[in-house]
């Protein structure tokens, strides 16, 4: 089982709203990242982290923004929630695992942000 | 293009039954091809992890099979389950996991019948 959580699991909210969704991880992982899922589409990097103080941009342009302050934190938010935000952000950071000499990303539940 | 396809987009099987998903993909250079499994509002978890040089690896019931001269590769269920109900998701990185970017299939949604 990750020791990944990503909080809320469910937010509704109306547009113009700032919303900031939580990602912490308990396994020391010094990359983290989040994605972007529509309803059976494939997922969408649209940030992602090395470490502390380090945060990029991935391949899905994106108008929210996070931090990386402390190694188990890796916040998102989006300033001004529109309709088009609506999807599910998915929250994942990547460690070695015994047995393989790849690192293995484990996932948080997700939040599904609805903005009406 | 780097791409990942998946086929079936759906399936149904009866509980007890057999199946095969398949994964063709063009992403190059090659590192390694994961196989997740996504249940319905959860987040994606690993079942296999394959490089350039394995050609099968197994986890329970789940065997997943890679052909990298092809850029093929497959996940067989063996009996299956009604908790095997699931999106299963093949995901291909291009470098090692350092560098590398993931390319994400779509998914097969799987639905096991009673």
């Amino acid at each position: 089982e990750a020791d990944i959580y990503q909080t809320p699991r469910y937010l509704v909210i109306g547009t113009g709203k700032k919303i900031t969704l939580e990602c912490s991880q308990t396994m020391g992982h010094d990359k983290m990242y989040w994605y972007q899922q529509d309803p059976g589409m494939e997922l969408h990097l649209i940030h992602y982290s090395y470490g502390v103080n380090s945060t990029e941009k991935g391949d899905l342009s994106s108008e929210s923004t996070v931090s990386r302050i402390r190694t188990e934190h890796f916040p998102l938010t989006l300033e001004s929630a529109r309709p088009s935000h609506t999807s599910q952000y998915l929250c994942a950071s990547s460690g070695p695992t015994s047995g393989s000499r790849e690192d293995i990303q484990y996932f948080g539940a997700g939040t599904r942000l609805s903005v009406l | 293009k780097n791409q990942v396809e998946q086929s079936p987009q759906s399936l149904i099987i009866l509980e007890g039954k057999n199946c095969t998903l398949q994964c063709n993909y063009t992403v190059s250079p090659f590192s390694n091809l994961r196989w997740y499994k996504q249940d319905t509002g959860r987040g994606p978890v690993s079942l296999t992890i394959m490089t350039f040089s394995e050609n099968t690896k197994s986890n329970g019931r789940y065997t997943a099979t890679l052909d990298a001269d092809t850029k093929q590769s497959s996940l067989h269920i063996t009996a299956s389950q009604l908790s095997d109900s699931a999106s299963y998701i093949c995901v291909v990185s291009d470098r090692g996991s350092t560098l590398g970017r993931l390319y994400f299939g779509r998914g097969t949604q799987l639905t096991v019948w009673p």
